[in-house]
């Protein structure tokens, strides 16, 4: 069956180096992506939201890119910091559908 | 910043019995859904609530499972006799408009832990 899925369980960094976390998903007809980030003990966070007809969406510190080409999202976060340490999750919403489907997550570590 | 609050943060229960777990989601918020998370796995969608009925459900959300809106500002899951297997982080959610259209916003959850 279609489904979103992460290349990397679990990505290190250096405090202040540039983070990025992929993640494929194979529904074409998916036509709105989020990321969350999930803190240990908490729920869900969102952080930022991209619509088919956009290949690019900038927040603080965040970027999300999108190529549909190769049905491809990535999560950028600059000057990462300790407290960006989480999993990250991106979530779809498959063509059809008003539920959006998580992904497995992405497990970043930030060292000081 | 308002929030989802959910009650209790942990519960833990024998296998068969009832559990009811709340949430109080954004007074403003219109679509609610629960989620389950089990222990280093996908954050799995349960079941989504509109206008005062279940919208969309998932497999996993079979005859044990039950939502309400007992009061307009309430939204609750009732598990009818519990599995081991369904020990999990359940959360809930709400968003604005359709999960289609914005973001769902989430409660911190409840460890259900069935013994």
């Amino acid at each position: 069956g279609e489904s979103v899925g992460l290349h990397l369980p679990t990505l290190s960094v250096q405090e202040g180096d540039n983070s990025i976390i992929n993640c494929a998903y194979s529904n074409s007809a998916s036509d709105y992506f989020i990321w969350y980030k999930q803190e240990s003990g908490k729920g869900p966070q969102f952080i930022i939201d991209i619509r088919s007809n956009m290949d690019k969406r900038q927040g603080q510190r965040v970027t999300v890119l999108l190529n549909k080409t190769v049905k491809h999202l990535s999560l950028q976060i600059a000057a990462t910091q300790p407290g960006d340490s989480a999993v990250y999750f991106c979530a779809e919403n498959p063509g059809g559908s008003y539920i959006p489907t998580f992904g497995r997550g992405t497990s970043l570590i930030v060292h000081p | 910043e308002p929030e989802v609050t959910q009650t209790p943060s942990h519960q833990v229960t024998q296998m068969g019995q009832e559990v009811i777990l709340r949430c109080v989601p954004i007074s403003n918020h219109l679509y609610f859904y629960w989620y389950r998370q089990i222990l280093g796995q996908k954050v799995e969608f349960l079941v989504s609530f509109y206008n005062n009925e279940i919208s969309e459900k998932s497999e996993i959300f079979d005859d044990q499972f039950s939502v309400e809106r007992p009061d307009g500002s309430n939204f609750t899951l009732k598990i009818r006799s519990t599995k081991l297997e369904d020990s999990a982080m359940y959360f809930c959610a709400s968003s604005e408009r359709t999960g289609r259209n914005s973001p769902l916003h989430f409660g911190n959850g409840t460890r259900l832990t069935v013994t």
